[in-house]
């Protein structure tokens, strides 16, 4: 079985400037997952999907980050505009229902200056 | 909220060296206890996991006991390899019927780095 895909792998913007990544997640899972891992800490949930709904945003910084999962499948996160703390990894996991054991993608690691 | 504490590290041994990497968590509901691991240059991977009170995980050597009565979920290896060097995260999810079903809360992380 095929992992979670994601791309790209490292990204380096100026603050100020917009970013997107995406993730693909393992075929049939229904629940996809987005976390921001800063250096040093521990990762922390940004959004929660079910399907192409969202379950849990609450720690999502809705003034500069949207994320998006049409027809249920693939995702995009994307930050606009980023700061300088936003430099992290964001990890992407899926699983096929909410209870479900997760599948952690690779991550992009964004690098803002 | 749920929360998940990890001792401070970074943790260094020598190679067959006894390892515990201590955890505690703060949890509403019921949780699972996970402990996942980082390689250098890799995506998190599920290291073991248990889901009630008193079970054991076990996986790779490594152990972790399911403690309700203390809320911990103690990582140990008997024997640590250069190889077993990595990030190690302890986490919990609530399960059905909890307010952040099928969250992951992680700890900070613990350094561990084996010399040969």
């Amino acid at each position: 079985e095929a992992g979670v895909a994601q791309s790209p792998r490292y990204k380096i913007i100026e603050k100020r400037q917009s970013v997107a990544f995406w993730c693909n997640p393992i075929s049939g899972h229904a629940t996809l997952y987005w976390y921001q891992q800063i250096l040093g800490q521990g990762p922390k949930l940004l959004i929660q999907f079910q399907n192409n709904g969202v379950v849990d945003d609450s720690q999502l910084p809705k003034d500069r980050f949207s994320a998006e999962r049409l027809k249920g499948v693939d995702s995009t996160l994307k930050i606009q505009p980023a700061k300088l703390e936003d430099s992290a990894v964001y990890l992407c996991a899926s699983s096929l229902y909410s209870a479900g054991g997760y599948t952690f993608g690779s991550g992009t690691r964004l690098t803002v200056v | 909220g749920d929360s998940v504490t990890q001792m401070e590290g970074p943790v260094t041994l020598s190679e067959e060296a006894f390892l515990t990497i201590n955890c505690t968590y703060t949890a509403t509901g019921y949780p699972s206890l996970f402990w996942y691991v980082q390689y250098p240059g890799e995506g998190l991977q599920l290291l073991l996991k248990a889901t009630k009170a008193d079970d054991k995980g076990s996986n790779k050597g490594f152990e972790a006991t399911y403690r309700k009565e203390t809320t911990s979920f103690h990582l140990e290896k008997g024997s640590v390899q250069v190889s077993d060097s990595a990030v190690y995260f302890c986490a919990l999810k609530e399960e059905a019927g909890g307010t952040s079903y099928g969250k992951l809360t992680f700890g900070q992380g613990t350094i561990l780095t084996v010399h040969p």
